[in-house]
């Protein structure tokens, strides 16, 4: 079966950094990608990664791992409107998107 | 110039009744997809569709249906609403393709807010 596994919740403090980590197995793999969702919104593109390595946009950065079927979503200097959740899914052999359950990501002052 | 439309944003109804919600793209989008989210965010895919292919997902109850009158529009039809219909339902569009980054990223609409009584 296809699965894609992220943290339920995660807390982190208002200009720390925080790494939101998510793990998959699918039938083959197009890419990999990051949204975000505030609460009562609808879910927007942060980032897509299809080759190994780290996608650097601003304060967020993506790291995909395809070997080990493994992605971070990494959030700097955070604000407190990064509070969200965030939604790792993966593009299979057929160009679905299987979508992980999100993270809630709350910030602290 | 709103991407992905949906209405109604919020929807109050009855138990058995039947309802629409209609959704439009004007993105150009070959493929668009009906979401559920529940009460535990979880976003859940229930159908993908474009003209020449529907995807269903086999735990979706048959009161639900899609109805596309043309490449831009695909509404979602309910049968019998149920309480646990209650939930948020979006819907989204993409390009899917092999083209690289622009291509299979989703727009998802505002969303509509479903609540049976």
């Amino acid at each position: 079966g296809q699965n894609i596994d992220q943290p339920t919740e995660m807390t982190a403090t208002e200009g720390a950094i925080v790494q939101i980590n998510c793990t998959y197995q699918t039938s083959g793999f197009n890419g990999l990608f990051w949204y975000q969702q505030h609460a009562g919104e609808a879910p927007t593109f942060l980032s897509y990664n299809v080759l190994d390595g780290l996608e650097e946009k601003g304060r967020f950065s993506s790291f995909l791992s395809r070997s080990k079927g493994y992605s971070y979503l990494l959030l700097k200097e955070l604000q407190m409107k990064d509070s969200a959740s965030y939604l790792c899914a993966v593009l299979d052999s057929n160009y679905q998107l299987i979508w992980g359950a999100g993270t809630k990501l709350i910030i602290k002052p | 110039d709103t991407a992905v439309s949906q209405t109604p944003k919020y929807l109050v109804t009855q138990m058995g009744n039947d309802k629409s919600i209609k959704c439009e793209q004007n993105l150009g989008h070959d493929t668009m997809y009906w979401y559920k989210q529940d009460s535990k965010k979880f976003l859940k895919i229930m159908f993908s569709y474009n003209n020449k292919e529907l995807i269903i997902n086999e735990t979706v109850p048959n009161r639900f249906s899609p109805k596309s009158p043309d490449k831009a529009h695909l509404n979602l039809h309910i049968n019998s609403l149920e309480l646990g219909d209650s939930a948020v339902y979006f819907c989204a569009s993409s390009q899917v393709g092999s083209g690289g980054p622009k291509f299979n990223e989703q727009f998802f609409g505002p969303g509509t807010r479903l609540t049976v009584l």
